[in-house]
């Protein structure tokens, strides 16, 4: 049984370009989240979805960023215009349903920015 | 929001021995769950625990939810255990919120 997919694992970008990370979440799962984790941190939540839908975002920056988890298909954490702050880990995370189920967490993907 | 505090920062050990980390949250929770992340920044699953205590081989959790804090217990321990420990609470919305997590590091 496969566990939370992403990739790529580790991402370089330069500065004005865009970057596109992508998550699949465990079988049998229907809620994504996406979490962020800079330098010498914690993780902090971005976004929460379901299929076709965003059900949270209060954790995503306002300009440049944005997320889709489509009828078929993995997620997506898209990042317009990459600027070096962004330079960071992306953890996405599945869930089983809502009310308390255990969030199961992918490998991360290391977003560079030069 | 709910807080989430955890203790002590950071710990260095001697292969062998015990530790143990805590985490206190300001709120009630309906989810709790403690990570571990290795040099390789893998984020491990240890314990999904809102309440009560579980063991898993070295490693053992206890949450008492009604006085809001969690421990996590790590016996015997081994170089392979050095990394980053993390508590994550879940409170009125399906969010996940960590604390700063713990510094772990272990010498031979």
């Amino acid at each position: 049984n496969a566990g939370v997919m992403q990739n790529p694992r580790h991402l370089v970008r330069r500065r004005g370009q865009e970057a596109r990370l992508r998550c699949s979440p465990m079988k049998g799962h229907s809620h994504v989240y996406w979490y962020r984790q800079l330098p010498e941190e914690g993780l902090k939540f971005m976004v929460y979805l379901q299929k076709e839908n965003i059900i949270d975002e209060s954790g995503m920056p306002k300009e440049r960023f944005s997320a889709e988890f489509p009828k078929e298909g993995p997620s997506i954490l898209r990042i317009q215009q990459v600027v070096r702050g962004d330079s960071a880990a992306y953890f996405c995370a599945s869930s089983r349903g809502t009310g308390g189920q255990p969030q199961h967490f992918g490998d991360g993907t290391r977003l560079s920015i030069l | 929001g709910i807080q989430v505090e955890q203790s002590p920062p950071d710990l260095i050990l001697q292969e062998g021995a015990n530790s143990t980390l805590r985490c206190n949250f300001s709120d009630s929770v309906n989810n709790l769950q403690w990570f571990h992340q290795n040099p390789w920044g893998q984020l491990i699953n240890l314990f999904y625990i809102p309440s009560g205590t579980k063991q898993n081989g070295r490693l053992s959790a206890t949450t008492v939810a009604t006085e809001r804090y969690s421990l996590l217990y790590i016996s015997s321990s081994q170089t392979t255990d050095s990394g980053v420990y993390f508590c994550a609470v879940q409170g009125g919305s399906e969010k996940l919120v960590f604390g700063k997590g713990m510094k772990l590091t272990v010498n031979p």
